[in-house]
């Protein structure tokens, strides 16, 4: 597709287990972010890659966080221990560059719905 | 420093009116200023953005104002539309395509 596709759509699991959420960006795109939107709340950054790298991950809020980008394509968000204030909107975003050269306008994705019991 | 500040919190027009949505920053470093529009469901798409070399950029029916010394940016929606319902987040980032700082919203609906 056109546009960047996030998977699963909605995530029901249980307090404790281990949770991946993957996003496909656009295809050509080098930049890529996670943002976590809580429920009446704008989203909150995470973690963002240039490539293959985390040029920032200041956002990621503990240990129990972390997200791949093995090839410069693809990124998997991964939450370890799942607690329910990890329930959220989880966000996938993807730029054609970073920094100061191109428009760098974010596209989003339709986001995975994550709710732990 | 790194928080933005919106209001309202949730807006009400009637068609064909205008609707004024207001944020703050405290950041002086922030140089890249979006708003963004999401519909239930969807992700945030981008609407309009302005950078602090202008006072104001003008899309359509959508205007930024911004105001650099007091620090102050708007979105201004010209005659609304009730397709123009949906929440509205201003953002602001050090430059852009960096990690963005988003407000916490406005909820507009605009009554036919």
């Amino acid at each position: 597709g056109a546009g960047v596709s996030q998977t699963p759509s909605n995530k029901v699991t249980e307090k404790g287990k281990y949770v991946e959420l993957r996003c496909d960006p656009i295809s050509g795109h080098t930049a890529l972010y996670w943002y976590r939107q809580s429920l009446g709340q704008g989203p909150e950054f995470l973690i963002y890659f240039q490539g293959t790298g985390a040029a920032d991950d200041s956002g990621l809020p503990n240990d129990r966080f972390f997200a791949v980008r093995p090839e410069g394509s693809v990124s998997t968000l991964k939450i370890q221990r799942t607690e329910r204030g990890d329930s959220a909107v989880y966000l996938c975003a993807s730029s054609l560059s970073f920094g100061p050269v191109g428009t760098g306008e974010l596209f989003f994705g339709e986001g995975s719905r994550l709710t732990v019991l | 420093q790194q928080q933005v500040k919106q209001s309202p919190q949730s807006l009400i027009v009637q068609k064909g009116g205008i609707s004024i949505i207001n944020c703050a920053y405290e950041n002086t470093a922030f140089d890249y200023f979006p708003w963004y529009q999401q519909f239930p469901g969807k992700g945030p798409a981008l609407l309009i953005a302005i950078r602090p070399d202008v006072s104001e950029k003008k899309e359509g029916r959508f205007t930024i104002s911004f105001n650099k010394s007091a620090k102050q940016f708007s979105l201004h929606i010209m005659d609304s539309q009730p397709g123009d319902s949906a929440t509205y987040f201003c953002a602001a980032s050090r430059t852009s395509g960096s990690r963005l700082t988003f407000g916490e919203g406005t909820q507009l609906t605009v009554n036919p």
